[in-house]
């Protein structure tokens, strides 16, 4: 089974410039989400999608970050603009059902660096 | 507001020795808690769970133990290999359809 792919792995932008990831689950998933997770720290939820539809994004900072899943399979992040506290391991990881119980498997990240 | 907390983050142990590894949590309505293992340059990896109605649960050589009233579960990896250098992260959701909060992580390195 192929696991949870990421692209691209690394990207390094200057601060007010635009950046886009994308993610592609494990096949059959139901379940998508992006961590942001800042160098010493645990990953923290930005946004979660079960099929196409947003089912928590309470902690995503909408004036510049976007995420679509648009088929319920691939999704992309995005940052417009970037502010340099941006900087971070941004990972993608997907679940079989709905989260809270459900093992996540994640992908193995996009380092973004904003000079 | 961190509601996970791995208050040691890091741990250096000799290879064939136990590792322990700790997890604190604030929120008294999570129920159930994960560990991941994350080798550099690459994600999480799923270790072990743990739901609220046990108290142990043993997976070969990793045993995580849950202390409800105290709020505080443990890593044990007996014995300890160098390949389990790593850092590890504990997680905890307060059920379906909740969202996990992660520990800051602790870096364990097995001597050999």
């Amino acid at each position: 089974e192929a696991g949870v792919a990421q692209s691209p792995r690394y990207k390094i932008i200057e601060k007010r410039q635009s950046v886009a990831f994308w993610c592609n689950p494990i096949s059959g998933h139901a379940t998508l989400y992006w961590y942001q997770q800042i160098l010493g720290q645990g990953p923290k939820l930005l946004i979660q999608f079960q099929n196409n539809g947003v089912v928590d994004d309470s902690q995503l900072p909408k004036d510049r970050f976007s995420a679509e899943r648009l088929k319920g399979v691939d999704s992309t992040l995005k940052i417009q603009p970037a502010k340099l506290e941006d900087s971070a391991v941004y990972l993608c990881a997907s679940s079989r059902d709905s989260g809270g119980t459900d093992t996540q498997y994640f992908g193995p990240g996009t380092r973004l660096t904003v000079l | 507001d961190q509601q996970v907390k791995q208050n040691s983050p890091s741990l250096s142990v000799q290879e064939g020795r136990i590792s322990i590894l700790n997890c604190d949590y604030t929120n008294s309505m999570f129920d159930y808690f994960l560990w991941y293992k994350k080798y550099p340059a690459e994600g999480p990896t799923f270790l072990i769970s743990i739901s609220s109605i046990k108290d142990k649960n043993e997976d070969g050589r990793f045993t995580v133990f849950l202390n409800k009233s105290a709020k505080h579960l443990s890593l044990h990896i007996v014995p300890s290999q160098p390949g389990d250098s790593a850092v590890y992260f504990c997680a905890a959701s307060a059920g379906t359809g909740n969202q996990f909060y992660f520990g800051t992580g602790t870096s364990l390195t097995v001597i050999p």
